[in-house]
């Protein structure tokens, strides 16, 4: 079946470390977006990209960064700077630049700060 | 600019009863709109959108929604709720802009007791 795979579901990470979520896809979507929910705040938007090699910060890219060097893979980076990280994160993924197209999500990955 | 307002961080319902969970939002143009379930510890999933056409959406698991353009409202709601129907769930408008991403509301968590 065509997904999105998101790895590892949950992650710990210790002060000062950066850490890599994965987000991988076989739909052949070319956008690809990174979203962090904290409770009752609902989703907010880190990175996204249209296309392979490119790519743009959302509304809290600060302390985060993404490669997006194949259509099929957006990882995500979280810093040291970023200093509190512990949230989930979400990846979606939907077919192109249309804005009548839904987002297809992973199920996400937990990060704790230990 | 665009907003989604989601009137209501908590409801509650019997089962059986009637699920109405309300989404306001403003855009300039005539948007797109997205209702999406989450589960907890899992991703997003959609349940429904509106696109061109008929104002009355139906979705998967007995939702639907109605597009108000004067009221600029996007409700949704379902008969009878069920306790499976328990989970969060988001409302999203599309950007004006192609090539950016989704904006979603700060979600309402809907509680069923028996």
């Amino acid at each position: 079946d065509g997904g999105i795979t998101q790895s590892p579901k949950y992650l710990f990470r210790k002060e000062g470390q950066n850490v890599t979520l994965s987000c991988e896809q076989n739909l052949n979507h070319d956008a690809m977006y990174w979203y962090r929910q904290d409770p009752g705040q609902g989703l907010r938007l880190i990175y996204y990209s249209q296309i392979v090699n490119d790519f743009q910060k959302g509304d809290i890219a600060e302390g985060y960064s993404v490669s997006r060097e194949k259509k099929e893979s957006f990882p995500l980076t979280v810093t040291s700077a970023q200093k509190n990280p512990t949230a989930f994160y979400l990846c979606a993924a939907k077919p192109g630049q249309l804005t009548n197209y839904g987002y297809t999500f992973g199920s996400g990955t937990r990060l704790t700060v230990v | 600019a665009q907003s989604v307002t989601q009137l209501g961080s908590h409801v509650s319902v019997s089962e059986g009863a009637l699920v109405l969970l309300r989404c306001n939002y403003s855009s300039s143009v005539p948007p797109y709109l997205f209702w999406y379930v989450q589960y907890p510890n899992q991703g997003l999933q959609l349940l429904l959108k509106y696109t061109t056409g008929a104002t009355l959406v139906k979705g998967i698991n007995g939702f639907e929604a109605e597009f108000k353009k004067s009221e600029t409202s996007f409700h949704l709601t379902k008969p009878s709720a069920h306790m499976s129907d328990a989970a969060e769930y988001f409302c999203a408008v599309s950007p004006i802009q192609a090539g950016t991403a989704l904006i979603f509301g700060k979600g309402t968590t809907l509680s069923v007791s028996s």
